[in-house]
């Protein structure tokens, strides 16, 4: 099955800052990208995705870049602001059952004011 | 608005205790998961549903079960409560496709003494 491995676990940046989340994943066969924040009493809620057939994806301060080829991908944050702060994972669906997601292990971002 | 909800935000059991958690999703969709989430250990998938009375492993089925009699509910159950259960449950729901979205309830706080 896909293995997900997400790093590093905490993050600490000044607001203004930027941010970046990494991911290796271990299934050639995923081919879609999602990456989830986790706010403070919810669950975890989808910010933006990516398919295997781009490189990169922006959505305002927020970008996610994938190499196939050395099975990475990755979340940047530019402008970071303390409503920034949450835990983030990322998610890999490997080549099995539709929907089926495997996640990492999340990383907190703390932005401090 | 799309809505998964989960039937308690809290819960104490005692050890040995048969315990029930409950989700109820609105949005029509063919999947249902169940989710265990521990710091450092991400979110690990416990069973997932892709139809009623479906029912798949996931990563760590150990001392779970699962319930689907109809569409829109999806119950995780806990045969026998141990204290190693102690963790934070999140249902989540998909359509039944690639590459999709899943939407996720508040979470379920279960603390097994």
């Amino acid at each position: 099955g896909e293995n997900v491995e997400q790093h590093p676990s905490t993050l600490s940046v000044q607001e203004g800052d930027s941010a970046v989340i990494k991911c290796t994943y271990s299934d050639s066969a995923s081919n879609y990208f999602p990456w989830y924040k986790q706010e403070l009493g919810k669950g975890p809620q989808l910010i933006i995705d990516i398919r295997s057939n781009v490189g990169e994806k922006k959505d305002q301060r927020i970008a996610v870049t994938l190499n196939k080829t050395a099975k990475h991908f990755s979340l940047h944050i530019t402008e970071t602001q303390p409503e920034d702060s949450a835990v983030y994972f990322c998610a890999a669906p490997g080549g099995t059952s539709y929907g089926k997601l495997t996640f990492g292990q999340g990383t907190i971002l703390t932005v401090h004011p | 608005d799309v809505k998964v909800t989960q039937s308690s935000r809290y819960l104490v059991k005692r050890t040995g205790e048969k315990v029930f958690l409950e989700c109820v999703q609105d949005m029509d969709h063919e999947n249902m998961f169940w989710y265990r989430q521990d710091p450092g250990l991400g979110l690990r998938l416990i069973y997932f549903s892709y139809d009623v009375k479906m029912k798949e492993k996931g990563d760590i089925p150990e001392g779970y079960s699962v319930s689907r009699e109809k569409k829109e509910r999806f119950s995780l159950i806990l045969e026998s409560a141990s204290t190693n259960q102690t963790s934070m449950y999140l249902c989540a729901s998909s359509l039944l496709r690639r590459n999709t979205e899943a939407f996720f309830g508040q979470g379920t706080r279960l603390t097994v003494v």
